[in-house]
């Protein structure tokens, strides 16, 4: 079956380390988007990509990094500089993203 | 610009009575719309979508949604509640041909009383 995998689903990150979260997509969809979920504060765009070996900043990039070296993987690191990082990392992905996104499960990240 | 409203952070409706979910959005040309469910610690997933064509859209799970171009609407409903309708529910808009991006809605946590 088609579909957009998150891993882990929980991870777990001592204060001053950098962490990767997975996403891969085998629905041959170009765009691919990462967000982050706060109780109570919706969904917030971090990065997104349009197609290979490309991508743009969203509202609140700052601590983050990604890349976008094949089609089916948008992997997205949380570095050190950021500075409240735990939460519900979700990544989606779209053929064209006015026709919607196909989301993946979810990482819950927690800093220790 | 694209935006969207969704009145009330949570909504409480007992079992079996009508669930109604409010959406308004803002969009300078036609716009798609979408409502979005989400069940605890998992991600979004698609309930229904308006592009063209009839105004009200049947989704999955018995709900449904009306949009309505004069009063930039797309309220959400469904005739019947259930305790699995318990969930975070989010509209959100696009814009054929223009910015690539949905923007979301805050969100609407629907509760379910027995």
């Amino acid at each position: 079956d088609g579909g957009i995998t998150q891993s882990p689903k929980y991870l777990f990150r001592k204060e001053g380390q950098n962490v990767t979260l997975s996403c891969e997509q085998n629905l041959n969809h170009d765009a691919m988007y990462w967000y982050r979920q706060d109780p109570g504060q919706g969904l917030r765009l971090i990065y997104y990509s349009q197609i290979v070996n490309d991508f743009q900043k969203g509202d609140i990039a700052e601590g983050y990094s990604v890349s976008r070296e094949k089609k089916e993987s948008f992997p997205l690191t949380v570095t050190s500089a950021q500075k409240n990082p735990t939460a519900f990392y979700l990544c989606a992905s779209s053929i064209k993203g006015y026709y919607g996104y196909t989301f993946g499960s979810g990482t819950r990240l927690t800093v220790v | 610009a694209q935006s969207v409203t969704q009145l009330g952070s949570h909504v409480s409706v007992s079992e079996g009575a009508l669930v109604l979910l409010r959406c308004n959005y803002s969009s300078s040309v036609p716009p798609y719309l979408f409502w979005y469910v989400q069940y605890p610690n998992q991600g979004l997933q698609l309930l229904l979508k308006y592009t063209t064509g009839a105004t009200l859209v049947k989704g999955i799970n018995g709900f449904e949604a009306e949009f309505k171009k004069s009063e930039t609407s797309f309220h959400l409903t469904k005739p019947s509640a259930h305790m699995s309708d318990a969930a975070e529910y989010f509209c959100a808009v696009s814009q054929m041909n223009r910015d690539d991006k949905i923007i979301f809605g805050k969100g609407t946590r629907l509760h379910i009383l027995p």
